[in-house]
């Protein structure tokens, strides 16, 4: 069956650290990969998408990398902050038009 | 850009009741998303509409769920008969379509069955 894998333990880093999330998919072949970011009580906020024939996207400190064959995506936050702190969720386009999201990262940039 | 916005923000009733949700996509957007999300986890997917056609439903959606759009703007999620497994956050989101898949989504409304 298809899943979509997370780390599921929160991350805890220094500020100013490099923030690496791991996706890992299985049983999918996604044309493209989105990730979000969600605050506590609140909805998620689209980040980035990547395509399946792009290695790497960039956007300010952030960069997603897809590997399809590996089946994983990397998701790195660059000289990270506090305000960087909150759940970031990957979301392999699967068949249809919906979304099918892994379980999310919690990630804690402590100052 | 008034963003999704979704009413009421928080709902408390008993088990058996029925309650309604009321989502108001960005205006210009035609897809319209329910997701149910409960603690630790991601959103998962309930029903999709394009424009006022419902054109997908999960097999999470039971019949006690159902949804409409009825000119195609704003959506309602009625759950009747509720139980305690109904609790959970429930988002709504909306897209202008194909030229971007990204999804634009609401606070959610927040279901508590006593």
């Amino acid at each position: 069956s298809q899943k979509i894998e997370q780390n599921s333990e929160a991350l805890n880093i220094q500020e100013g650290k490099t923030a690496t999330l791991t996706c890992n998919y299985t049983n999918y072949s996604p044309a493209y990969l989105q990730w979000y970011r969600q605050d506590p009580g609140r909805g998620p906020v689209f980040l980035l998408l990547i395509r399946e024939n792009e290695k790497e996207k960039r956007k300010e400190r952030l960069k997603v990398t897809f590997d399809t064959t590996l089946k994983q995506s990397l998701f790195h936050i660059t000289a990270s902050q506090p305000a960087d702190s909150a759940t970031y969720l990957c979301a392999p386009h699967n068949a249809g038009n919906m979304l099918t999201f892994g379980g999310g990262t919690r990630l804690m940039v402590k100052p | 850009d008034t963003g999704v916005s979704q009413d009421p923000r928080h709902k408390i009733t008993k088990r058996g009741q029925n309650v309604t949700f009321r989502c108001d996509p960005i205006s210009e957007h035609n897809r319209l998303y329910w997701y149910r999300q409960t603690l630790g986890q991601g959103p998962e997917f309930l029903t999709y509409f394009q424009n006022e056609a419902q054109l997908e439903k999960s097999r999470l959606l039971s019949d006690r769920f159902s949804a409409e759009r009825p000119k195609g703007s704003f959506s309602t999620l009625e759950i009747q008969r509720t139980e305690q497994g109904d609790s959970a956050m429930y988002l709504c989101a909306s897209s202008p379509g194909d030229s971007s898949p990204a999804q634009h989504f609401g606070d959610g409304t927040r279901l508590s069955i006593l």
